[in-house]
């Protein structure tokens, strides 16, 4: 079954404090994974698509990473505007488009 | 270029009612596909339209049900309200099978 783990749930950093956020995924084959930031009540905004392994894409403060089982979300020197929840999502090769999300990182940052 | 809009933004409404969400894609995508975030996990697929037709379904039963118009726009209809469809509803646009681009949601609560 295909699946995605996100870890930790909830993250607390300090403004300035680099950390690593973990997507562990299961599928049968990787159309492409997606990160997303979510704000409280708010729909997911797009941030990374990755396809293969080795791949890695960056964004000011964000560079996400890519292996055969799973993908990191780097965030250096954190500030506060960066709190929110990140969600982590696979689109599996066969078949239509459909996103499986893992349940997401919360993340805090505090000046 | 205009993204994703959803309408209405919340909505309350009674357990065995039934309710009609709407969404309109961003410009030039042609594919829409829903999903249900309830509240600290991830978005679960509901289901994807393209080019007027259903072509993917997740886990819901059969009084979850959609429509796309021939501009692309989607409504989601949800049949005989259950107290555990209270949700945030998002929807998604894409070209074909590229990344997915989501609206604000629709927070809908049922008492």
């Amino acid at each position: 079954e295909d699946q995605v783990t996100q870890s930790p749930e909830a993250l607390r950093l300090q403004e300035g404090e680099s950390s690593s956020l973990n997507c562990s995924y299961t599928v049968s084959g990787l159309r492409g994974l997606f990160w997303y930031r979510q704000d409280p009540g708010k729909g997911p905004e797009f941030l990374f698509t990755l396809y293969s392994a080795g791949e890695e894409k960056e964004k000011e403060r964000l560079k996400a990473t890519l292996t055969k089982k799973e993908s990191f979300l780097h965030i250096t020197a954190p500030k506060p505007e960066d709190s929110a929840t990140y969600l982590c999502a696979v689109a599996p090769s066969s078949g239509y488009n459909k996103l499986i999300f893992g349940a997401g990182t919360r993340l805090a940052v505090h000046p | 270029e205009t993204g994703v809009t959803q309408s209405p933004t919340h909505l309350i409404k009674t357990r065995g009612q039934q309710v009609t969400l709407r969404c309109s894609s961003q410009s030039g995508h042609n594919t829409v596909s829903w999903y249900q975030q309830a509240l600290g996990q991830g978005p679960q697929f509901i289901f994807q339209y393209y080019r007027e037709e259903e072509n993917g379904r997740g886990n819901f039963p059969p009084r979850f049900s959609g429509l796309q118009f021939p501009n692309y726009s989607s409504e989601l209809n949800v049949n005989a309200l259950e107290l555990d469809d209270s949700a945030l509803y998002l929807c998604a646009s894409s070209r074909g099978g590229d990344t997915q681009y989501f609206g604000p949601g629709t927070r809908l609560t049922v008492l």
